[in-house]
């Protein structure tokens, strides 16, 4: 499964665009692209998925780049609430064990 | 509540006792998977089972550990012997083969080893 990279925290003002990005250059052709948040004290949240279209659902936005090296989990407005810690996987099909990596610590605030 | 369960929420040891943790997933999920985390680290995967059947277990999951999923439904997670560095959070998931891609976690056990 590749490796990903992400920036170790971000700050973001309540009601605008949160905007995460990932790093996974070595990404192979079958492997997707997940976003998981974890909220303090609590277990991890899946939020939105994508192989190479972009992805929208209630909680986000996933924009892949065209050559799938990197990719940007956009939050259009958010709230204090969006506070956690976003983690980015790449990983192939199968039963899916998710291995996470440091993640980016998105705080926002008022 | 129809997510992912875990019990005990918290359990303090003394170093050289045994715990036990329980995993309910959600029902009719076929995927159970156990994730340790410690402070400001993501979780790291431990083990898996589809139905009853344990697939497979990382190298973290030492000889003192053991999981079960006798029914395919429940699970348990066993540290004998427990040790300092076992402390940390124990965290489950369930998920359905037919969505390869979403897993739900319940809260977590953090077990604390004194």
């Amino acid at each position: 499964d590749a490796k990903t990279t992400q920036p170790p925290s971000m700050d973001c003002a309540e009601g605008r665009a949160a905007n995460l990005p990932c790093n996974h250059s070595t990404i192979s052709g079958n492997e997707y692209v997940y976003w998981y948040r974890q909220i303090h004290s609590q277990g991890p949240q899946y939020i939105i998925h994508g192989l190479k279209n972009n992805e929208t659902n209630e909680m986000a936005s996933l924009i892949i780049t065209e050559d799938r090296k990197s990719s940007t989990l956009i939050l259009p407005h958010a709230t204090l609430r969006d506070t956690a810690v976003y983690y980015c996987i790449a990983l192939s099909g199968g039963y899916n064990k998710l291995i996470f990596g440091a993640g980016t610590r998105l705080a926002v605030h008022p | 509540d129809t997510g992912v369960s875990q019990d005990p929420r918290h359990k303090i040891t003394k170093r050289g006792q045994n715990v036990t943790f329980r995993c309910d997933p959600i029902s009719e999920h076929n995927r159970l998977y156990w994730y340790r985390q410690t402070l400001g680290q993501g979780p790291e995967f431990l083990t898996y089972f589809q139905n009853e059947a344990q697939l497979e277990k990382s190298r973290l999951l030492s000889d003192r550990f053991s999981a079960e999923r006798p029914k395919g439904s429940f699970s348990t997670l066993e540290i004998q012997r427990t040790e300092q560095g076992d402390s940390a959070m124990y965290l489950c998931a369930s998920g359905d083969s037919a969505l390869t891609y979403e897993q739900y976690f319940g809260p977590g056990t953090r077990l604390t080893v004194t």
